[in-house]
């Protein structure tokens, strides 16, 4: 079955990049998201991209896709405190009937002032 | 655009009551799922709604849920004689094509 894995926690310092990293097993995917979550909120769209792009770039946010080795990373440039959130990397195959979407269980990231 | 609107946000109940969510997708949007998530999880599929028609369970869906769409527009997820494992979030998210689009979710407290 689909599996999304990622590292559990992250801490870096304000004004440094953060890299937030994800594998998958679905070679079939069609497209690849980051969703943000602040505590006792949904998740929050940040950024998708389609499985036949290596790049995405959207202010501060740069999306790398390995297709190869079947890896996503989410660049945040100039990390800031606001930042501070649980960040899950998805994956959706379409077209499928039924459920499409499969989520890691998310990278907390921790901002040091 | 509204966005995904889930109510309520909060519910406390006792263990065997029954409880009931609803959820108002954006209104363009012809899929509707629902997730549950627990402390430190990511979201775990529950159920999925094209239009009015339910076309996925999981089987994590116990016989004690169950969910509807009645006309393509909002859904209810029910939970019949609810346990202390039934706590968690539910969250409720909509898409047109891709991708989805979450509301802020219901934090049911089974005590």
């Amino acid at each position: 079955g689909e599996d999304v894995e990622q590292s559990l926690f992250l801490s870096v310092r304000e004004g440094d990049s953060s890299v937030i990293n994800c594998t998958y097993t679905d070679s079939s995917s069609t497209y690849l998201y980051w969703y943000k979550q602040e505590p006792g909120a949904g998740l929050q769209l940040l950024t998708y991209i389609f499985s036949n792009m290596d790049m995405k770039q959207d202010q501060r946010l740069t999306v790398l896709l390995n297709k190869k080795d079947k890896h996503l990373s989410l660049r945040i440039a100039d990390t800031q405190t606001g930042d501070s959130a649980i960040y899950f990397c998805a994956e959706s195959i379409i077209p499928r009937t039924g459920n499409q979407f499969y989520f890691g269980t998310g990278t907390s990231l921790t901002v040091i002032p | 655009d509204t966005g995904v609107s889930q109510d309520p946000r909060h519910k406390i109940t006792k263990r065997g009551q029954n409880v009931t969510f609803r959820c108002d997708p954006i209104s363009e949007h012809n899929r509707l799922y629902w997730y549950r998530q627990t402390l430190g999880q990511g979201p775990e599929f529950l159920t999925y709604f094209q239009n009015e028609a339910q076309l996925e369970k999981s089987r994590l869906l116990s016989d004690r849920f169950s969910a509807e769409r009645p006309k393509g527009s909002f859904s209810t997820l029910e939970i019949q004689r609810t346990e202390q494992g039934d706590s968690a979030m539910y969250l409720c998210a909509s898409s047109r094509d891709s991708p989805l689009h979450f509301g802020n979710g219901t934090r049911l407290t089974v005590t």
